[in-house]
């Protein structure tokens, strides 16, 4: 299967710091998602995005779709405790497929 | 969205036996999808679960093991069967409008095969 390299893997940071991280691929995709997981819950959608250089923010986050189609972004400005969980990005190469890959995920500790 | 429901939970589970895993939405969905994740890692599909049709396997994963069922559009079950301590995981249901379209998670089931 499709391999999404996700970078970092994990980010410990003070509370209202900003976060970046990163999902790259060697494949080019037409649907980039984002997703955060919370120990023992499913993954929860938070932003996607379905054009190169796409920039969509919600709230506080803000994600891009890479130029080259084969990576995407995300930043979260004054990060707050909440916002600690698991960070996956799930790319699709096609439009009408089913199939989205995962990314490995970036683990996100807040420290108040 | 829709509100997704699985059951059961959490679960313990012997060697060599079954288990079957819900997944009940509150609306009628298009997709439905069955996910696992491993301890400390990502997801990977298992299959996508077809209303009234045999289930689409993606490649690692068949359906002597993992027997799917989808009778209607708000419900599907994932069985795995002959457990092993390999198949302890998270087992997620997640479902999207079309094809293509984002996809939603249930909270997931986390199974112990002891």
């Amino acid at each position: 299967g499709q391999q999404l390299n996700q970078s970092p893997q994990s980010m410990f940071i003070q509370e209202g710091e900003d976060v970046s991280m990163n999902c790259t691929s060697s494949s080019i995709f037409n649907t980039w998602l984002w997703y955060k997981q919370d120990p023992g819950e499913g993954p929860v959608l938070l932003i996607a995005l379905y054009k190169a250089g796409e920039l969509t923010s919600n709230g506080r986050l803000t994600a891009q779709f890479g130029i080259t189609r084969k990576d995407s972004f995300l930043n979260i400005s004054a990060s707050i405790p909440s916002d600690v969980g698991i960070y996956f990005c799930a790319g699709q190469l096609g439009y009408t497929g089913n199939q989205f890959y995962f990314g490995t995920g970036t683990s996100l500790t807040v420290i108040p | 969205s829709a509100v997704i429901s699985q059951k059961p939970s959490r679960d313990i589970c012997q060697r060599g036996t079954s288990l079957t895993i819900q997944c009940q939405v509150d609306s009628q969905v298009t997709m439905m999808f069955w996910y696992r994740q491993q301890p400390g890692q990502s997801l990977t599909l298992i299959a996508t679960a077809n209303q009234g049709s045999e289930a689409t396997y993606e490649s690692g994963f068949v359906i002597d093991k993992f027997p799917i069922s989808r009778p209607n559009l708000t419900f599907s079950t994932l069985t795995v069967s002959n457990m092993s301590p390999e198949d302890s995981s998270i087992y997620l249901c997640s479902v999207a409008d079309g094809l293509g379209q984002p996809q939603h998670f249930g909270d997931g089931t986390r199974l112990s095969i002891l």
